[in-house]
This record gives structure tokens, C-alpha cells and sequence, in this order.
């Protein structure tokens, strides 16, 4: 089965820029959602198709896929960014989740 | 503005049984597949099932095939989760999802989950 490696945590400092990284095969091949999940609440969709980001989410919110990578940026990181980011793609007939990250804005 | 709300989770004994729902509104429910998904308590997203427009056809993953079953009432704006013969591994919180079936150029297939309720838990425990 298809797996989608996050690293388990990313810490950034205030206002500098937070990159959280989803690895799998090919992934550049694939297209790649993001949903952020703050504590105790349920996920939201922060970026859909790669890049392109829902009505609503901040323009500091970007992504990338290419290779074995496909990266959220969340450039100017806020307190109010703090919570766990999931990756999602679809392969063998199947919705594919990576593991989460968790964000730290120190 | 969409909204999805959750019901019906609780405590179940292993082997027991639970119906969860979801009423949705600010969107045609009758227009959209819809999912459930769920998250074991400190753990990731797993997608669980999924059914079309009219019920007409349904997904699941592997470890539900046969014990839960999805369905919907398009003029209640309501989708439900029948779940059966739980385990403890079923342990977690229940969210209903919409969900989107975006097919690209070359008609490769990329689904994903645009609004999501805020969840329902289901404790099973003896």
C-alpha cells in the first residue's frame, strides 16, 4: 500500500516561514490536499490540487508536489497557525493519509 | 454557510452495534458524494466509507467491509453510518465529510474532503 511519510513535529519561530513536507513515491505524479486540525477540532481543508488554496484560507498558506515531495509553506507563521497538518492523496483505490505533523510557532 | 453536525456516538460494548448521522445544510446535499472519516483518540485521519448522490454506490475500507454500512435520505439532508459488530479498534471520533471527485485532464482521479462536521466519538469498551 501506498505510504505518505510527515515528519511527527515542525517548530518555526514567529513571523518566520514553516515548511511541512509529505514524502511518498512519485508523489509529483499525485495530487496532494492539506487539511490543518487545531486541538480538539475537526480538519479543514487548507489546500486542495497541489496549490490551490479554499476561499477563506490565507494567501500565506502555499504548497508545492514535486518528486518524492510535496510541501506545505506557511510563510509569516502566527500563533494561531499551531496545530497538526495532514497530507492526503489517492492511490490502489483508496483515500491515503499521511501520519500528521505538528506545528509549533515558537 | 455549509454545515455538517455529527450525532449518535456513545459507549458500546465489543460486539455491539450504533447508528450515527450527519444532518447537513448551505449546500444541495443531493449533489454530493459523501464520506465519513474517522481519527482513533491521538492518531491520524482514516478514511472509512463513501456513497454517491443516490445511494446507488458505496465504498469502504478493508477493516468496516461487512460490519458498518453507509447510507443517506436526500430528502432529510441526512447521512448515516450503521455500524455493527464493533471492535475496540473502532474507537474514535466520527466525522462526516463532504467529498469532492475531481477528475484532471487526463482523467486521473483526486478526491478529496472540502467540509468536514465536528465530529462524533464512539467509545467501545466492555
Amino acid at each position: 500500500s501506498y505510504e505518505l511519510t510527515q515528519p511527527l513535529s515542525v517548530s518555526v519561530a514567529l513571523g518566520q516561514a514553516a515548511r511541512i513536507t509529505c514524502g511518498g513515491n512519485n508523489i509529483g505524479s499525485k495530487n496532494v490536499h492539506w487539511y490543518q486540525q487545531m486541538p480538539g477540532q475537526a480538519p479543514v481543508l487548507v489546500m486542495y490540487r497541489d496549490t490551490n488554496r479554499p476561499s477563506g484560507i490565507p494567501e500565506r498558506f502555499s504548497g508545492s508536489n514535486s518528486g518524492n515531495t510535496a510541501t506545505l509553506t506557511i510563510s509569516r507563521a502566527q500563533a494561531g497557525d499551531e496545530g497538526d497538518y495532514y497530507c492526503q492523496v489517492w492511490d490502489s483505490s483508496t483515500v491515503v493519509f499521511g501520519g500528521g505533523t505538528k506545528l509549533t510557532v515558537l | 454557510e455549509v454545515q455538517l453536525v455529527e450525532s449518535g456516538g456513545g459507549l458500546v460494548q465489543p460486539g455491539g452495534s450504533l447508528r450515527l448521522y450527519c444532518v447537513v445544510s448551505g449546500f444541495t446535499f443531493s449533489s454530493y458524494w459523501m464520506s465519513w472519516v474517522r481519527q482513533a483518540p491521538g492518531k491520524g485521519l482514516e478514511w472509512v466509507a463513501n456513497i454517491k448522490q443516490d445511494g446507488s454506490e458505496k465504498y469502504y475500507v478493508d477493516s468496516v467491509n461487512g460490519r458498518f454500512t453507509i447510507s443517506r435520505d436526500n430528502a432529510k439532508n441526512s447521512l448515516y453510518l450503521q455500524m455493527n459488530s464493533l471492535r475496540v479498534e473502532d474507537t474514535a471520533v466520527y466525522y462526516c465529510a463532504r467529498y469532492i471527485r475531481f477528475f484532471d485532464s487526463n482523467n486521473y482521479y483526486h478526491p478529496y474532503f472540502d467540509s468536514w462536521g465536528q465530529g462524533t466519538l464512539v467509545t467501545v469498551s466492555s
